[in-house]
């Protein structure tokens, strides 16, 4: 079972560049996430999707966007890098709010 | 204020020894509790969640204390592959924005 899969794994970016870090369940979950962890900060949710075809804003949203693709698909966009965004982004999925919350392997970025 | 707060230790322990630490929540409402293991460079795992009349899973041991609004988890027996960070975590009612506190590191020698 795949579970929760996210590319890339691994990504160097100059600033101003843009990306999209892509995630994707296989568990039929209504509820996905992108959180980023730094060191000593814990992790710190950045959007959240609570069903297909909504969203919305966490802790620090600012400089990313988000789409829901569909029930299976979350991606994450970095319009503009800087290199306050170089973090490990994981992303999330749970059936309701109140589940277990099943990660993907983490997406490490540094944007120089 | 933080709306979960976690002493970072580290907790350097002896095999064999018991290690306890807490997590402080800041919103009494607060619903569902739960720790999460996360091991170096890795992603989160759930280890168990925290149930009001308190849980045990193995040499592992949860309690929830709302009058002081903290949770708890204590290890038993401590093994080598108990060195971790262990991650305490708190959802509101109905709401989906889970709360991470910053994480505890233990770290047990041989």
């Amino acid at each position: 079972n795949a579970g929760v899969t996210q590319t890339p794994k691994f990504q160097v970016l100059k600033t101003g560049q843009s990306m999209t870090l892509q995630c994707a369940q296989d568990m039929n979950h209504n509820s996905m996430y992108w959180y980023r962890q730094d060191p000593g900060m814990g992790l710190r949710l950045i959007y959240y999707s609570a069903s297909e075809g909504t969203t919305d804003k966490g802790e620090v949203p600012n400089g990313y966007n988000v789409s829901r693709l569909n029930k299976r698909e979350f991606s994450l966009r970095l319009e503009s890098a800087a290199p306050s965004q170089t973090s490990v982004y994981f992303c999330a999925s749970i059936q309701g709010a109140y589940g277990e919350l099943f990660f993907g392997e983490g997406s490490r970025l540094t944007v120089l | 204020r933080k709306e979960v707060e976690q002493d970072p230790g580290p907790f350097n322990v002896p095999e064999g020894a018991t290690v306890a630490f807490n997590c402080t929540y800041s919103n009494s409402a607060s619903q569902s509790f739960f720790w999460y293991r996360q091991d170096c460079r890795k992603e989160p795992k759930l280890l168990m969640s925290v149930y009001s009349s308190g849980n045990e899973d193995g040499r592992f041991t949860a309690q929830l204390n709302r009058a002081s609004q903290y949770i708890s988890l204590l290890i038993r027996d401590s093994k080598l592959s108990d060195s971790a960070t262990y991650l305490c975590v708190v959802n509101l009612p109905n709401d989906y924005k889970l709360s991470f506190g910053a994480g505890t590191t233990v770290t047990v020698r041989a």
